[in-house]
């Protein structure tokens, strides 16, 4: 089944912008991933889907300071304008053959 | 909007069962379109998936769990259920429901309950 690997954390200044990777192991390049927002203490959050082909779709009331982009393997999320609710844990998330994987999820601190 | 809910007890002791519930409402356990997981995060650590359930009763394991676990629904009562036999100390963590799909993203999650294995 597909491997995924995140970028390591991060730290921002509020306002700015950061962009996480989540890399998808050999063979599952093709594979949608989806974004997964936890803030401290809470349940995750669906944030998004992001297509090989680079197209993306937010969910339900997420703000468009959050999207997403691919390019190999790669798929990326990118937060602009950072708020200090921005601050969390990000998962990414694929599946195949009726198998979910997660990956170890990145952390981001807002300065 | 749909909401999902978990119950069950908080703490279990090891060799015993853990069992749970979640509720699902606004929205029927039977659409075609979604699978009805499990998802569990030990303290401090990532996300691990432990299983799904189709509404007619379909089941998917994580391999590394599958000796010790059974979902099951109960279309009724819009609910699903997660058995986790034999626990020990390394199934501590919090355990969500949530909404699954074999095209896109888990897109719903319950608020989670913490289930400490402990005697």
């Amino acid at each position: 089944q597909p491997v995924l690997t995140h970028s390591s954390s991060a730290s921002a200044s509020l306002g700015s912008s950061v962009k996480f990777t989540c890399t998808l192991s050999s063979g599952h390049s093709r594979y949608i991933i989806g974004w997964h927002q936890q803030q401290p203490g809470k349940a995750p959050r669906y944030l998004m889907k992001v297509e090989h082909s680079g197209s993306y779709k937010r969910g339900s009331g997420v703000p468009d300071r959050f999207s997403g982009s691919s390019s190999g393997a790669d798929r990326y999320l990118t937060i602009s304008n950072l708020q200090s609710e921005d601050e969390a844990d990000y998962y990414c998330e694929t599946w195949d053959s009726h198998i979910w994987v997660f990956g170890g999820g990145t952390k981001l601190t807002v300065l | 909007q749909v909401q999902l809910q978990e119950s069950g007890p908080g703490l279990v002791k090891p060799s015993e069962t853990l069992s749970l519930t979640c509720t699902v409402s606004g929205g029927s356990i039977t659409s075609t379109d979604y699978y009805w997981g499990w998802i569990r995060q030990p303290p401090g650590k990532g996300l691990e998936w432990i299983g799904n359930i189709y509404y007619y009763g379909a089941t998917y394991y994580n391999p590394s769990l599958k000796s010790r676990v059974t979902i099951s629904v109960d279309m009724s009562k819009n609910q699903f259920s997660l058995r986790l036999t034999s626990v020990t100390a390394a199934d501590t963590a919090v355990y969500f429901c949530a909404r699954m799909s074999g095209y896109a993203p888990t897109d719903y999650w319950g608020q989670g309950t913490l289930v400490t294995v402990s005697s």
